[in-house]
Parts: C-alpha cells; sequence; structure tokens
C-alpha cells in the first residue's frame, strides 16, 4: 500500500489567481494521476503525471491550465492557473503500481471566490 | 465515449439487512474493475476488487460479481453498519497504464 499525502488540504481563493497542490506518497509507485471531484459528483482524471517528462492529459483538460509536474517517483505538483470559481473543487492525487489499485490522498478542496 | 455508470444514485437501508450496488461498464476491453468507499470530506478507499478472468470475489462482510455478458458489476455488502453509510463509487481500469475511470457513484444511508 502507499499514503498519499496532499497540501493544503483547503484554501480559499480570489479569482484570477494560480494555487500549486503537492502530493507526496510515502513509497515509489510508478503511476500517478490527478482527478477533479466537483461538489457532489464523481471523479474525473485530469491527467497522468509523467516521472520527468510532461504530463499526459485527459479531453477537456490543458496544460496551461493545469501544469503538473512530476520530478521523481514520489511527489508531484498540480497547479490551477488563472482561477475562476467554477474551478472550485477538490483536487485528489493518486497513486499506483499500473497493475491495479489506486490509492489517493485526502484531496485538497479549493474555493475560488 | 467510454463510460462507468450506476443504476441508482441513492441507496436506504435498514442496519442489519444486506446491500447491493451496482454498477453498468460500457468497455468490454477492461480486465479491471474495483470498488471504492468515500466518507465525507475524505479520499476513496479502496473496498474489493475483481480482475475479468473471475466473475465473484469475496471480502470481509463485501462481496464483488460480475457479469461480462451484460457488463454488470455489483457490490453487496452484508449486515450493513451505519459506518457504512458512504458514497460507493465502482471504475474500471481498461489497461491504459493504469488509469481508473470512475462511475457516478451511490450514496449509501444506513438507518438505524
Amino acid at each position: 500500500s502507499a499514503v498519499i499525502s496532499q497540501k493544503p488540504s483547503r484554501d480559499i481563493c480570489q479569482r484570477g489567481t494560480s494555487l500549486t497542490i503537492q502530493c507526496q506518497v510515502d513509497s515509489q509507485v510508478t503511476m500517478m494521476f490527478w482527478y477533479r471531484q466537483q461538489p457532489g459528483q464523481s471523479l474525473t482524471l485530469i491527467a497522468t503525471a509523467n516521472q520527468g517528462s510532461e504530463a499526459t492529459y485527459e479531453s477537456g483538460f490543458v496544460i496551461d491550465k493545469f501544469p503538473i509536474s512530476r520530478p521523481n517517483l514520489t511527489f508531484s505538483t498540480l497547479t490551477v492557473s488563472n482561477m475562476s470559481p467554477e474551478d472550485s473543487s477538490i483536487y485528489l492525487c493518486s497513486g499506483g503500481q499500473g497493475t491495479g489499485e489506486l490509492f489517493f490522498g485526502e484531496g485538497s478542496r479549493l474555493t475560488v471566490l | 465515449g467510454e463510460s462507468v455508470g450506476l443504476h441508482l444514485p441513492t441507496l436506504s437501508v435498514q442496519e442489519g439487512d444486506n446491500s447491493i450496488i451496482n454498477c453498468a461498464y460500457s468497455n468490454s476491453a477492461s480486465d479491471y474493475f474495483i470498488w471504492y468507499k468515500q466518507e465525507s470530506g475524505k479520499g476513496p478507499q479502496f473496498i474489493i476488487d475483481i480482475r475479468s478472468n473471475m466473475d465473484k470475489r469475496q471480502g470481509q462482510r463485501v462481496t464483488v460479481l460480475l457479469n461480462k455478458t451484460v457488463k454488470h458489476l455489483s457490490l453487496q455488502i452484508a449486515a450493513t453498519q451505519p459506518g457504512d453509510s458512504a458514497v460507493y463509487f465502482c471504475a474500471e481500469n481498461n489497461g491504459q497504464g493504469g488509469k481508473l475511470i470512475f462511475g457516478q457513484g451511490t450514496e449509501l444511508s444506513v438507518k438505524p
């Protein structure tokens, strides 16, 4: 198993600003992913965080809006850029070995005013 | 497009009864399925998983059934307890790099 820590756990931001969320895994994982969960809804995959290279984004998500870094096997960041109220959501980091279960962090709850 | 969906958005059961949560998937190439439990304010927690070469798998008080013919997945919880109250998500891993595609979720409410 893997324990995933995210910070901040929550934040309130002004529109037009950017916020970077950090994700730390307590053991090496092959795969890391970022999901978004809007209030009362399911999880939607934003992108696969690739170690040492550009992330792979899902349809509807772009690098300019959600830049992602993954400098090593245990750490990743997601930035939400030029935020608007529509970006208010829970952002979840997950990791796994690519063969089954993904482990999730507790999420970062973002409110944009 | 590919999708994983749930039949019922909410389910209310009496404490001690059995619960059944259903899920439909559309990608016949999916070879791995998983159920997560998400309590308020927390991240999803693993409950049980199953691979496509199986049709049933049991855990502690939980059973997952997979019917590939009709692309249907279910989670059975025996002797449901108040602590089981949460949102339950099914997800599929269709082999595309380990990512999971999530269904819409079912909120389970257990009445004492």
